[in-house]
């Protein structure tokens, strides 16, 4: 049963801190999704690539995100210097060849993080 | 640009009850159309989707949406609820930029939450 794996569940770190997330997406997939949820602004996209390339990351602040995809079978999202307006869940999904255009995204279990 | 627009931030049912979630959409272009379900503490999950070839689509645990163009909506029903369906559910539609290709983005809804009731 494939999955898109992230890790870590958990995050808890002081304002400041540099935040490493990381995801594996489904063995196959050719584009990758890195969202944002919280409460008050709902599901937000940061950032997506297709073939290991960036496509859009209109949706990061670029002075403190960055999302990488060192190979295919990893993407990063990297946060310096966390904030506290930084605390959300932060989903990975990854779609399949074949979707391209169709939209079919499959998600991990998420990442929550909380800044103090 | 395309967007959705979901009808109600909670919707709530007796269990065994008729469960409707309102999505109308709106797209310059024909659209590709997702409802994804998410439960407590989990990522979202495919329950169906649009691709043009059929206007009722079937999707997983008795789901089922109808794609009707002349009222741009994409409402998704199941006869009856069970208490398992508890969940936010997301309507989506699948981007195309100017050029009229898509790289799978969506646009998401803001998500209906249903609360099933014994």
């Amino acid at each position: 049963d494939a999955r898109v794996t992230q890790t870590p569940r958990h995050k808890v770190t002081e304002m400041g801190q540099e935040v490493t997330m990381r995801c594996q997406p489904i063995l196959g997939h050719n584009t990758v999704f890195w969202y944002r949820q919280t409460m008050m602004q709902g599901l937000e996209l940061l950032a997506y690539f297709r073939n290991r390339a960036p496509l859009d990351d209109s949706g990061m602040p670029k002075d403190r995100f960055s999302a990488e995809m060192p190979d295919a079978t990893l993407a990063t999202l990297k946060i310096q210097p966390s904030e506290p307006r930084d605390s959300a869940v932060y989903f990975c999904a990854s779609g399949p060849r074949f979707s391209d255009g169709l939209g079919e995204q499959y998600f991990g279990p998420g990442t929550r993080l909380t800044v103090t | 640009a395309q967007s959705v627009t979901q009808l109600g931030s909670h919707v709530s049912v007796s269990e065994g009850a008729l469960v409707l979630l309102r999505c109308n959409y709106s797209s310059s272009v024909p659209p590709y159309l997702f409802w994804y379900v998410q439960y407590p503490n989990q990522g979202l999950q495919l329950l169906l989707k649009y691709t043009s070839a059929a206007t009722l689509v079937k999707g997983i645990n008795g789901f089922e949406a109808e794609f009707k163009k002349s009222e741009t909506s994409f409402h998704l029903t199941k006869p009856s609820a069970h208490m398992s369906d508890a969940a936010e559910y997301f309507c989506a539609v699948s981007v195309v930029n100017a050029g009229g290709t898509s790289y799978g983005k969506l646009t998401f809804g803001q998500g209906t939450i249903l609360t099933v009731h014994p």
